[in-house]
């Protein structure tokens, strides 16, 4: 089992619509998540931070966390074309140390005019 | 703002060579971690310095090797290259521990 799992996609919307992107992650004390935004060939971008349970939201992007279900998701609203990328999912501070940030496979998003 | 500086952008090498990668931390941050990725592979974990020391080590293999200098750039070698060492190498600038990661803009490594 991967220590980040995330759905590979692609996820298809329309321009204009909610994407919703999901993780989940497998040490329970992890402490610190975060979402990246990679374009083909290039160096992943960060686009959210979140430590602790909730949401957070900057922009047209909410993250939400729930330690207790392991579970983290990006929620991208107002959709746009620019927004097709591979979204990563990153953990970091679990048992293995906090200087080990653990990236999910990926889910590729497709947003479409 | 100051971002993350990888030298060279693009490297060719020859199977047995050995190559030298460079990473240039944002100012004032004193964590770096790097990263391999592999086509359509999600960033693999290599290795991690804090304040000069190596703190992590992930799937590196033996024949690579690294450090983090007094100010505080870090450089990966890498010898007896071989065909699968062929992808793109990220670094990361982190200041502190556990925090936000911004990764330079990578140095895609070809074998021939």
């Amino acid at each position: 089992q991967k220590e980040v799992e995330q759905n590979s996609g692609p996820l298809s919307v329309p321009e204009g619509a909610i994407a919703s992107l999901n993780c989940t992650y497998s040490d329970r004390v992890s402490q610190s998540f975060f979402w990246y935004r990679q374009y083909s060939g290039k160096s992943p971008e960060l686009i959210m931070s979140i430590y602790s349970n909730g949401d957070k939201e900057d922009g047209r992007f909410t993250a939400q966390l729930n330690k207790a279900s392991q579970y983290v998701s990006l929620l991208i609203r107002d959709s746009q074309p620019s927004d097709s990328a591979t979204y990563l999912c990153a953990v970091n501070g679990g048992s293995g140390g906090y200087n080990k940030l653990i990236f999910g496979a990926g889910t590729r998003l497709a947003v479409h005019p | 703002a100051a971002g993350v500086i990888q030298s060279p952008r693009h490297l060719i090498k020859e199977k047995r060579e050995t190559a030298t990668l460079k990473c240039y931390p944002i100012p004032r941050h004193d964590t770096v971690y790097w990263y391999q990725q592999g086509p359509g592979q999600d960033p693999q974990f290599l290795i991690s310095f804090y304040e000069k020391m190596q703190s992590d080590k992930g799937s590196i293999p033996d024949r690579f090797s690294a450090q983090q200098f007094s100010d505080y750039h870090s450089e990966l070698n890498m010898s007896s290259l071989e065909l699968g060492d062929s992808a793109l190498y990220f670094c990361a600038s982190i200041k502190g521990l556990n925090t936000e990661a911004f990764f330079g803009q990578g140095t895609r490594l070809t074998v021939v």
